[in-house]
């Protein structure tokens, strides 16, 4: 079983587009994140959230925002999207001060 | 505040040492290391807390100071299956919220 799972792994768009990334994990774990990695291989924080705080990083735009149905879930959409949001985007979930589990990854082309 | 990594990139034979840096600006209480290979996500190697210890994960262990606010990872008798990206997450008391903040990644190549 997969312990973290996104979907779609590969995401292909027209600027201007809203899409989502929706990030699952099986885990048990309390706090899920989302994660912006460049071509140059930088892994920015963008998101935490764990079903009582939602913590967002100053730096990313607010047409990101994520969506929590519940602990176990932590979707990613994205408003009018633009050439500089392609990236590889990771998802992650972690109990307390333990290690982070990752996802596989979504990779995003914006056209 | 983003860590400071050393060396950015570093070539091995197999069967030599590495040394990987992370320094923080800020005072800290933990610090992920993972390592991430080409078209796969990270993966956590360990963990170290406050204390100085210091901890292993096959030959790779890692050392922890926080009053020199930095920590090191040690790779031992180096093999293929090293070949990555190490990343360093330290975490501290302040503005970051608890959540790893990385640094840019050391990438580490090992050749036969």
């Amino acid at each position: 079983d997969t312990a973290v799972s996104q979907t779609p792994k590969y995401l292909v768009t027209q600027m201007g587009n809203d899409k989502s990334i929706k990030c699952e994990q099986n885990l048990g774990h309390d706090t899920m994140y989302w994660y912006k990695q460049d071509s140059k291989k930088f892994l920015k924080i963008m998101f935490s959230y764990n079903n009582k705080e939602l913590i967002i990083n100053e730096t990313v735009p607010n047409r990101f925002s994520p969506k929590s149905p519940d602990k176990a879930h932590l979707n990613l959409h994205i408003n009018s999207l633009e050439l500089g949001d392609s990236a590889v985007y990771f998802c992650a979930s972690s109990q307390g001060d333990h290690g982070y589990t990752f996802g596989s990854g979504t990779r995003l082309t914006v056209v | 505040q983003q860590p400071v990594q050393s060396p950015q990139a570093v070539i091995l034979r197999e069967g030599e040492d590495a040394v990987i840096n992370c320094s923080s600006s800020k005072a800290l209480y933990s610090v992920h290391w993972y390592r991430q290979k080409h078209g796969e996500a990270p993966v956590f190697l360990m963990i170290l807390l406050k204390g100085g210890e210091q901890k292993g994960h096959d030959k790779i262990s890692a050392s922890f100071n926080e009053k020199k606010q930095q920590s090191s990872l040690y790779l031992t008798a180096s093999q293929l299956s090293y070949s990555g990206t190490y990343f360093c997450g330290p975490r501290d008391y302040g503005g970051s919220q608890g959540n790893l903040i990385f640094g840019k990644g050391t990438k580490l190549s090992v050749k036969p």
